[in-house]
């Protein structure tokens, strides 16, 4: 089925520092979703991207999907402890009706 | 606000046990989703459903089955318990199409 990669598996930062999670996919995505789970949480929905380079903002994050609708990022700009949890994107591919999740990527901030 | 509610939040089965892990929402949604939460390989679709009685295997269906009978209820079911089944299980429910995904705050069940 499809596959979508998401990289790094574990980022560690300072408080402060930005930090960034990339998600590939082996084919062409109708759309992105990107969730944030707290430790001991479920995932929350952030944000969805549906066309070719759109690039949305919420606060200190920004979200991209890459021109060709294969990949994205999300990018947080001087991080903090709020920060904390794993980041998981998630797409359909065009002829799907379930979302496929990337493996997340777990951050963790020091104060 | 949305509200996906699983009927337990921790359960502990002996191994070869039937067991029922339930789901419900509250907001008319057709599309209802098991996932399994494991460390390092993130979230596996187990099954889905985009309408009452029907449904769909996901990545990984083996050992499981699904039951939905009403709209707002989607039933997760392990004929026969098996230590691998240990896991974090997580319900999702979502209008038809890219809509998001709202997540139950799911079940830890431990097979013994």
């Amino acid at each position: 089925g499809q596959q979508v990669m998401q990289i790094p598996q574990y980022q560690h930062v300072q408080e402060g520092e930005d930090f960034t999670t990339y998600c590939n996919s082996s084919t062409t995505l109708s759309n992105i979703q990107w969730y944030k789970q707290r430790p001991g949480g479920h995932p929350v929905f952030l944000i969805q991207l549906v066309k070719s380079g759109e690039v949305k903002k919420q606060k200190r994050l920004t979200f991209q999907f890459g021109e060709a609708k294969k990949n994205s990022s999300l990018h947080i700009t001087a991080t903090q402890t709020t920060d904390v949890g794993t980041y998981f994107c998630a797409g359909h591919s065009n002829s799907g009706y379930a979302l496929n999740f990337g493996k997340g990527t777990s951050l963790l901030v020091t104060p | 606000d949305v509200k996906v509610t699983q009927s337990s939040r921790y359960l502990v089965k002996r191994t070869g046990e039937k067991v029922f892990l339930e789901c419900v929402q509250d907001m008319d949604h057709e599309n209802m989703f098991w996932y399994r939460q494991d460390p390092g390989l993130g979230l596996r679709l187990i099954y889905f459903s985009y309408d009452v009685k029907m449904k769909e295997k996901g990545d990984i269906p083996e050992g499981y089955s699904v039951s939905r009978e009403k709209k707002e209820r989607f039933s997760l079911i392990l004929e026969s318990a098996s230590t691998n089944q240990t896991s974090m299980y997580l319900c999702a429910s979502s209008f038809p199409g890219y809509s998001p995904l709202h997540f139950g705050n799911g079940t830890r069940l431990t097979v013994t």
